[in-house]
């Protein structure tokens, strides 16, 4: 089973719609995770952080699910900026590395 | 703002050669990883490196890959006798410490291609 899953989409939406993905996770172990974002043939960038209460960065909100092993992104307001695959990541206590997903392609349209 | 960075952009071998993939880390941060991303494909963990060895490694690195810290600023990932399964993106990154809350910043990467 893999980690780290995720809906690959794409998610089609038109400029100011919002768009929440999920992603699921299978190590129990995991104690920290992040939203990543990758532009096509770039290198993955840091979004934010999701904390086990939940935060917010702007129009973004991401959500920690422990029970469910979930982890979700909100995008407000959609911008055509936030065209990108978003990578659900996550890493163990003690365990260097991070554990990415496949990530899921929003395209948003003007 | 400070970036890793890593050269070159693109490497083209042949099949069999040796390959070497630098980078320079964020000069305050002291653990440094190599990711790869085959195209198409999601990005993978190869190997973390602190205090001039190997904190942990996956099964992708193999005794065909080599890391090391030749002075006090690059960060080398050597692959010897390339396949062509090696094609991919191989990312750099580095952070402050090893603690996962800390962000681990990535560079640019290097394009290779085994032909």
């Amino acid at each position: 089973r893999k980690e780290v899953e995720q809906d690959p989409g794409p998610f089609n939406v038109p400029e100011g719609a919002t768009v929440a993905f999920n992603c699921t996770y299978s190590n129990s172990a995991s104690q920290s995770f992040f939203w990543y974002r990758q532009d096509c043939r770039k290198e993955p960038k840091l979004l934010m952080s999701v904390y086990s209460s939940g935060n917010e960065d702007g129009r973004f909100t991401a959500q920690l699910n422990r029970a469910s092993q979930y982890i979700s992104l909100l995008i407000r307001d959609s911008k055509l900026s936030d065209s990108a695959t978003y990578l659900c990541v996550g890493g163990a206590f003690n365990d260097y590395k991070l554990s990415f997903g496949a990530g899921t392609t929003v395209t948003v349209r003007a | 703002e400070p970036e890793v960075t890593q050269t070159p952009s693109h490497q083209v071998t042949q099949m069999g050669q040796e390959v070497i993939l630098r980078c320079v880390p964020i000069s305050n941060h002291l653990y440094f990883y190599w990711y790869r991303q085959i195209l198409g494909q999601k990005v993978e963990f190869l190997v973390s490196f602190y205090n001039n060895e190997i904190s942990e490694k996956s099964e992708i690195f193999d005794d065909q890959f080599s890391v090391e810290r030749p002075d006090g600023s690059n960060f080398t990932l050597k692959i010897r006798s390339t396949k062509l399964e090696d094609s991919a993106m191989y990312f750099c990154a580095s952070s402050v410490d090893g603690d996962l809350t800390e962000t681990q910043y990535f560079g640019p990467g290097t394009r290779l291609l085994v032909l």
